[in-house]
């Protein structure tokens, strides 16, 4: 167990809804990472925050958006949903913004129908 | 853009025998990573390589670093089929005191009794 937590583990949705991941980090961490794994696209950085503020952004959509909460939970909203959004969307994180080392949550498994 | 390579993709190999993944990325970078995932579930961090020369072990897997050839390998030992898995290294590039993860495409080995 890393430590890290997401809920909820599988979600299957239609086209066009809205959803929210959600992110708690392990106790003490400050950074919060955001990874896409598709079969098609791999292993993709999505958006970091540290300590409530966005960080460093990679390929993400602009149907989606996230945030850090004052707790450090993060949260990743996922709108418009198309088809090709279905994907295990992780969470990661670290203690402080640059990383040592970066410890996994088990992972949301998104399916669009 | 960081381009992170890996080969093989698929690797099927019978117990005890002995075999390398290789992992080839673009740009500068200080760290490299190694993580092992199962089906369905997350990524366990197996090594961190922090600089030119490094080798770290752990049981029948050893993985080194050359940052001058931007190159890392992951050597397996006397393989067993506990070890099948998706193996993955990871590049860390750093930008104004913030890190992110490229992962390379993921090598699927099957260990064969």
């Amino acid at each position: 167990d890393s430590g890290v937590t997401q809920t909820p583990k599988h979600l299957i949705t239609a086209t066009g809804q809205r959803v929210t991941l959600r992110c708690s980090p392990r106790s003490g961490d400050l950074s919060v990472y955001w990874y896409q794994q598709s079969l098609d696209q791999g292993l993709q950085f999505l958006i970091q925050y540290y300590n409530g503020e966005e960080r460093a952004k990679g390929n993400i959509l602009e149907r989606f958006s996230a945030q850090q909460f004052p707790d450090l939970h993060s949260e990743l909203n996922l709108s418009s949903l198309e088809l090709g959004d279905s994907a295990l969307y992780f969470c990661a994180s670290s203690v402080v913004s640059q990383l040592t080392e970066a410890f996994f949550g088990q992972g949301t498994r998104l399916t669009v129908v | 853009e960081l381009k992170v390579e890996q080969n093989p993709l698929f690797l099927s190999m019978q117990e005890g025998k002995n075999y390398t993944i290789y992992c080839n990325y673009s740009t500068t970078s200080d760290r490299l990573y190694w993580y092992r995932q199962d089906p369905g579930k997350s990524l366990e961090s197996l090594f961190v390589l922090l600089s030119n020369g490094a080798v770290k072990q752990e049981g029948r897997l050893m993985a080194s670093l050359d940052t001058k050839a931007r190159l890392s390998t992951l050597h397996i030992t006397a393989a067993v089929h506990d070890l099948s898995a998706t193996y993955f290294c990871a590049v860390a590039i750093s930008n104004f005191g913030n890190e992110k993860l490229t992962f390379g495409t993921g090598t699927r080995l099957t260990i064969i009794p």
